[in-house]
């Protein structure tokens, strides 16, 4: 059975810094995604980025990167430039390839300070 | 982009009674949707994965009689939470996987609220 880890119940950071939140893993496959979603007040989950295990690459979306270290099963997020909006919480997600279910990790609520 | 609705955002229903939880992908063919639950300050649960034209698979320790799911077609998927109870009271999820990638797109969410 895999697991995901995040270990920051909470953070806070400053408008306009960078942070970054934490989250490991445990897998048994070679083949598999990660994914960010991000849960704001309203309570409608949105997938922040995905990154395929195959792929050396970090995946990037705009102001958010991961930095993916797959022999030591790390998958941390990285906001830059934070704004207001990014409050949320933050769920990091694993799924098998061929297994269709999101194995969740327990969130990081962010809180974005003016 | 894709988008999956649910259908009501909000029920409150007396216990004993049964309520139905529909979720629709708007904008692509989903053979596969999730049912989840999700508790105050937690993370979300898996209670069972939705086939269309086949029966649903349950998560361990789900009561499969009491928590009805339909995936009548490639678009809609249904939860019937059958003589509910107030610990059924929660927020409960659903997403759908598109055919073509691996992410789940996630619907806005069903308050049950059971007096």
């Amino acid at each position: 059975a895999q697991t995901v880890t995040q270990s920051q119940p909470e953070m806070s950071v400053q408008e306009a810094e960078t942070v970054t939140l934490s989250c490991t893993y445990d897998t048994s496959e070679s083949n598999y995604y990660l994914f960010w979603y991000k849960q704001p007040p309203s309570r409608q989950m949105i997938l922040v980025i995905r990154q395929e295990a195959y792929k050396q690459q970090n995946a990037t979306e705009n102001r958010f990167s991961v930095n993916f270290q797959k022999a030591a099963k790390s998958f941390s997020l990285k906001i830059s430039d934070s704004q207001l909006g990014d409050t949320a919480m933050y769920f990091c997600a694993l799924a098998n390839f061929g297994n269709e279910k999101l194995t969740f990790g327990t969130g990081t609520r962010l809180t974005i300070i003016p | 982009g894709a988008v999956v609705s649910q259908h009501p955002s909000w029920v409150i229903c007396k216990s004993g009674t049964s309520v139905k939880i529909e979720c629709r992908s708007l904008d692509f063919q989903a053979t596969t949707m999730f049912w989840y639950r999700q508790f105050p300050k937690q993370s979300l649960m898996l209670m069972a994965t939705s086939n269309e034209g086949s029966k649903a698979t349950y998560e361990q320790g789900v009561e499969k009689d009491k928590f009805l799911i339909n995936h009548a077609s490639l678009t809609l998927s249904t939860l019937t939470v059958t003589s509910a109870h107030p610990e059924d009271s929660s927020f409960y999820i659903c997403s759908a996987r598109d055919r073509a990638y691996y992410e789940q797109y996630f619907g806005p969410g069903t308050r049950l609220t059971v007096t």
